[in-house]
């Protein structure tokens, strides 16, 4: 069964340092989704991407954030200045339904890459 | 803006017992409702979604849930509770233009033997 997949598993960085979490999306998906949770937190909404530009985004994304989808397969989340309250589980989603443009939601989920900055 | 309330934290059932988890939301037109598991370490796995039609959808692992629109619900259920459905229950909206989910603060659920 196609699944997301997510790379690295877990990532260690000191603050300060940029980071680059890639996720590969079910092949034939549309929409990709970046989220995250805070140890013990809510799962929280981050970014959408959808056509190769982001569709819409939280409050939490900043401009230390990016995204990017550098090729046929692959969709990354930049962190570019890490700080503490960065650390967390992020979890990459991929979506395949376009109706008239318009996605009817069911998200699948990777295993999430776990960031810790020290 | 759309939101999810799960009231319960962490609930504790024997295994055998019947369960209900608990979901209100709040979105001004019909919603897509879903719910989500996650084991320990693990990424989040789709029990079962609403989107129209039939108020009481079932799900895997022998899950289902019903809407209620008056209530404003969409409460988890499982009649036979068993060890393995020990893990954390999310449930989520879908909203915006790119229907992303807006979760709830999740149940943590837990199964005496």
């Amino acid at each position: 069964e196609p699944e997301v997949t997510q790379t690295p598993s877990h990532q260690v960085t000191q603050m300060g340092q940029e980071v680059i979490l890639r996720c590969v999306p079910i092949s034939n998906h549309l929409y990709f989704y970046w989220y995250r949770q805070i140890l013990g937190q809510k799962v929280e909404f981050l970014v959408s991407f959808y056509n190769n530009e982001i569709s819409e985004k939280s409050e939490i994304f900043d401009d230390q954030f990016s995204v990017e989808r550098p090729d046929g397969s692959n969709f990354t989340l930049k962190i570019r200045s890490t700080k503490l309250e960065d650390s967390a589980m992020y979890f990459c989603a991929s979506s395949p339904y376009a109706i008239r443009g318009k996605n009817t939601g069911e998200l699948f989920f990777g295993e999430g890459s776990r960031l810790t900055v020290l | 803006a759309q939101s999810v309330t799960q009231p319960d934290i962490h609930i504790t059932v024997s295994e055998g017992a019947s369960l209900e988890l608990r979901c209100n939301y709040s979105y001004g037109a019909t919603p897509y409702l879903f719910w989500y598991v996650q084991s320990p370490g693990q990424g989040l796995q789709l029990l079962l979604k609403y989107f129209s039609g039939d108020t009481l959808v079932q799900g895997i692992k022998g899950f289902e849930a019903e809407f209620k629109r008056s209530q404003s619900s969409f409460n988890l259920r499982k009649p036979s509770v068993h060890w393995s459905d020990a893990a954390e229950y999310f449930c989520a909206v879908s909203a915006g233009s790119a229907r992303q989910l807006t979760f709830g603060s999740g149940t943590q659920l837990t199964v005496l033997p």
